[in-house]
């Protein structure tokens, strides 16, 4: 079966403007989770969607912010970018809860 | 709240050593807990998990990992390293019925020939 999709897989983008980042889950997998990873913070949890509700969110600004679309597909969205958000974005699937994440390859987001 | 910590940001051994990346947890209830391998310019790829039963658990590619309450660990082991074994190895923890993963700062490890 196919894995989870993330595009672009790079990116690069000047401070100030904002970005959207798109996963696709693995067909049936109804849950979506978004995860930052830098060399200083590690992987840190952004935020998780079911059927289109965003269910859990972490400690991140409001600059970034996402959705869920009926097929499951997601989109995260940072705007304003700071040079602080350069980060590998990773994208997670599963049936429902985290036990069974399948990540994908991640998007790797450069602000310069 | 819950924590991973994971000893050692770096572990080098030879091939056909023992790898062993050692992980302990916080956490305010009895926790799942995850190991991860990621090779570079991946994603992360689920090695093994412990949920409940059985406290040594047995995961892909040979690794193996045992829960130690009386310990708050959850070491990952593997007998005979192999090259390919070469990667960065994370810990995670998290909540039954939780939906998110709280990440240790990962180990890399380095095989020598």
């Amino acid at each position: 079966k196919a894995g989870v999709t993330q595009t672009p897989r790079y990116l690069i983008k000047t401070r100030g403007q904002q970005v959207t980042l798109s996963c696709s889950p693995i067909s049936g997998h109804r849950s979506v989770s978004w995860y930052q990873q830098t060399p200083g913070q590690g992987l840190q949890f952004l935020f998780e969607y079911f059927s289109e509700t965003q269910r859990n969110k972490g400690n991140f600004p409001g600059r970034f912010s996402g959705r869920q679309f009926s097929n499951s597909r997601s989109e995260m969205n940072v705007s304003t970018l700071e040079l602080g958000d350069s980060a590998l974005y990773l994208c997670a699937s599963s049936l429902e809860q985290p036990l069974d994440y399948t990540f994908g390859s991640g998007t790797r987001l450069t602000v310069v | 709240a819950q924590s991973v910590t994971q000893l050692g940001s770096h572990v080098s051994v030879s091939e056909g050593a023992l790898v062993l990346l050692r992980c302990n947890y916080s956490s305010s209830v009895p926790p799942y807990l995850f190991w991860y391998v990621q090779y570079p310019n991946q994603g992360l790829q689920l090695l093994l998990k412990y949920t409940t039963g059985a406290t040594l658990v047995k995961g892909i590619n040979g690794f193996e990992a045992e829960f130690k309450k009386s310990e708050t660990s959850f070491h990952l082991t593997k007998p005979s390293a192999h090259m390919s074994d070469a990667a960065e190895y994370f810990c995670a923890v998290s909540e039954p019925g939780a939906n998110n993963l709280f990440f240790g700062t990962g180990t890399r490890l380095t095989v020598i020939p």
